[in-house]
């Protein structure tokens, strides 16, 4: 079974400074997703980013980038040029290709953009 | 509609009693998922629809779980005989599934209290 750990309940950030928020994850496949998803308290989940496992290079979307280690099974979201908007609940999550595309989520990282 | 919808956006019941939570899917996509998030945790996968084909049921906590669907339409879930652990948001998604990556869109959830 995968797991998918984010070790940082809770973290700030300065308007318009860059955060990165951590993700570990354990698997035995080869071939899966990792996703970065986003929940204001609207409760709506947002997806932010995400990467393929069988790509090398790192995933970008505007102001969001990921660090992914494979080989240290590591997905880090850094988001930069941070804004009050930013302020939700972000959750790793990991999707092994094929089957049911369920997905398996971390517990969240509470993250504050401060003015 | 647009996106996911989901009803009653929240729901207080008595210990005991059953529960019915309605999802509609964005039109045309053939694959549906139940999540439950607990306070403070990360979503956890309960069911998948695809198509005509059987339902993954694997995550379903216990036998008082059920969800149906009919076609590529709606689908309810139904908690018999509510606990207090049941209390959580239940969120559904849908995908329309034409490749190797297939994006989950997610509704609103439903706010589950059990009392």
């Amino acid at each position: 079974a995968q797991t998918v750990t984010q070790s940082q309940p809770e973290m700030s950030v300065q308007e318009a400074e860059t955060v990165t928020l951590s993700c570990t994850y354990d698997t035995s496949e080869n071939n899966y997703y990792l996703f970065w998803y986003k929940q204001p308290p609207s409760r709506q989940m947002i997806l932010v980013i995400r990467q393929e496992a069988y790509k090398q290079q790192n995933a970008t979307e505007n102001r969001f980038s990921v660090n992914f280690q494979k080989a240290a099974k590591s997905f880090s979201l850094k988001i930069s040029d941070s804004q009050l908007g930013d302020t939700a609940m972000y959750f790793c999550a990991f999707m092994k290709q094929g089957g049911s595309e369920k997905l398996v989520f971390g517990k969240g990282t509470k993250l504050t953009v401060n003015p | 509609g647009a996106g996911v919808s989901q009803s009653p956006s929240n729901k207080v019941t008595e210990k005991g009693k059953d529960v019915e939570l309605r999802c509609d899917p964005i039109s045309g996509h053939t694959a549906l998922y139940w999540y439950r998030q607990r306070l403070g945790q990360g979503l956890e996968f309960l069911i998948y629809f695809q198509g005509n084909s059987a339902p993954d049921k694997s995550g379903l906590p216990s036998d008082r779980f059920s969800a149906e669907r009919t076609g590529e339409s709606v689908s309810t879930l139904t908690i018999q005989r509510t606990q207090q652990e049941d209390s959580a948001v239940y969120l559904c998604a849908s995908s329309l599934v034409r490749g190797s990556y297939n994006e989950q869109f997610f509704g609103p959830g439903t706010r589950l209290t059990v009392l």
